[in-house]
C-alpha cells in the first residue's frame, strides 16, 4: 500500500512565479491536511481539506495560497506570485477518518524562491 | 489547541533508555497525546498515542501521569539510528477537523 506521495520534491521558483504542490493521499483516505516547515523550525498547519470540501483554512495566508482537493486526482496546494519568504518545505499528511486515527505524511516538497 | 512545552535537544548514547517529557498543563478533557518523529528531509512519522496511564507499543511507551499535565515518552536502548526530532501534539479528539500544532520538537542527538 503506497504511502502518501507527494511531487514534485524540489521545485525551484522565480519571485513572482507560480508554484503547484501535489499530494497523493494514502489509498482510502479522504482527508488531507497541509503544512509548512520552516528551517530547524516545527511544522505550522495550513489547511484541512475532504474530498471536494475545504474544512478549515485557518492556518493559510489569506492572500495568494489557494487549496483544493477534487473529486479525482491528487490534492494541490498552490502558491501564486511566490517570493522569497514563501521558500519552506510543505508536507502533506492523510487519514482515513480525520481527528481519531494518526496523522500519515509525505516526505515533502520543497519549495525555493530565487 | 493545549500549548505543549518540551526541551529543544537531549543527547543520548546508543544502548541507552531515554525519556522525553512533554508539559501540557491546560489539556482539556476530550484532547489525546501523541507523539511523532521526523528525520531530516522526511515528513513525521506516528509512533504512539494514548489517553491516559500507560501505552506501549512495539516502538516506544507513553506515560501519562493521573493530572494528564504532562507526558512522557519512552524509547528503550535506543541506536543511532533513533536520531530525529520528536514532536508531542495534543488535540481535541472531539472536533471534527484536526489541526494538531507541531511545536519545534525535541531534537533527540544519539551517540556511539
Amino acid at each position: 500500500n503506497a504511502g502518501v506521495m507527494q511531487n514534485p520534491r524540489h521545485l525551484v521558483r522565480r519571485r513572482g512565479q507560480e508554484a503547484r504542490l501535489r499530494c497523493s493521499p494514502m489509498k482510502g483516505h479522504s482527508h488531507v491536511y497541509w503544512y509548512r516547515q520552516l528551517p530547524e523550525e516545527g511544522l505550522k498547519f495550513m489547511v484541512y481539506l475532504q474530498k471536494e470540501n475545504i474544512i478549515d483554512e485557518s492556518g493559510m495566508p489569506k492572500e495568494r495560497f489557494s487549496a483544493e482537493f477534487p473529486k479525482e486526482g491528487p490534492s494541490i496546494l498552490r502558491i501564486q506570485q511566490v517570493v522569497r519568504g514563501d521558500s519552506a518545505a510543505y508536507f502533506c499528511a492523510s487519514s482515513p477518518t480525520g481527528m481519531d486515527s494518526p496523522l500519515h505524511f509525505g516526505n515533502g516538497t520543497r519549495l525555493t524562491v530565487t | 489547541l493545549a500549548k505543549t512545552t518540551q526541551p529543544i535537544s537531549m543527547d543520548s548514547y546508543e544502548g541507552q533508555e531515554v525519556n522525553i517529557t512533554c508539559s501540557h498543563n491546560n489539556i482539556a478533557t476530550n484532547d489525546y497525546i501523541t507523539w511523532y518523529q521526523q528525520f531530516p528531509s522526511q515528513g513525521p512519522r506516528f509512533i504512539i498515542q494514548g489517553y491516559k496511564t500507560k501505552v506501549t507499543n512495539e516502538v516506544a511507551s507513553l506515560f501519562i501521569p493521573a493530572d494528564r499535565k504532562s507526558s512522557t515518552l519512552s524509547l528503550p536502548r535506543v541506536s543511532l539510528s533513533d536520531t530525529a526530532v520528536y514532536y508531542c501534539l495534543v488535540g481535541d479528539m472531539s472536533d471534527n477537523f484536526n489541526k494538531f500544532y507541531f511545536g519545534s520538537g525535541t531534537k533527540l542527538n544519539v551517540k556511539p
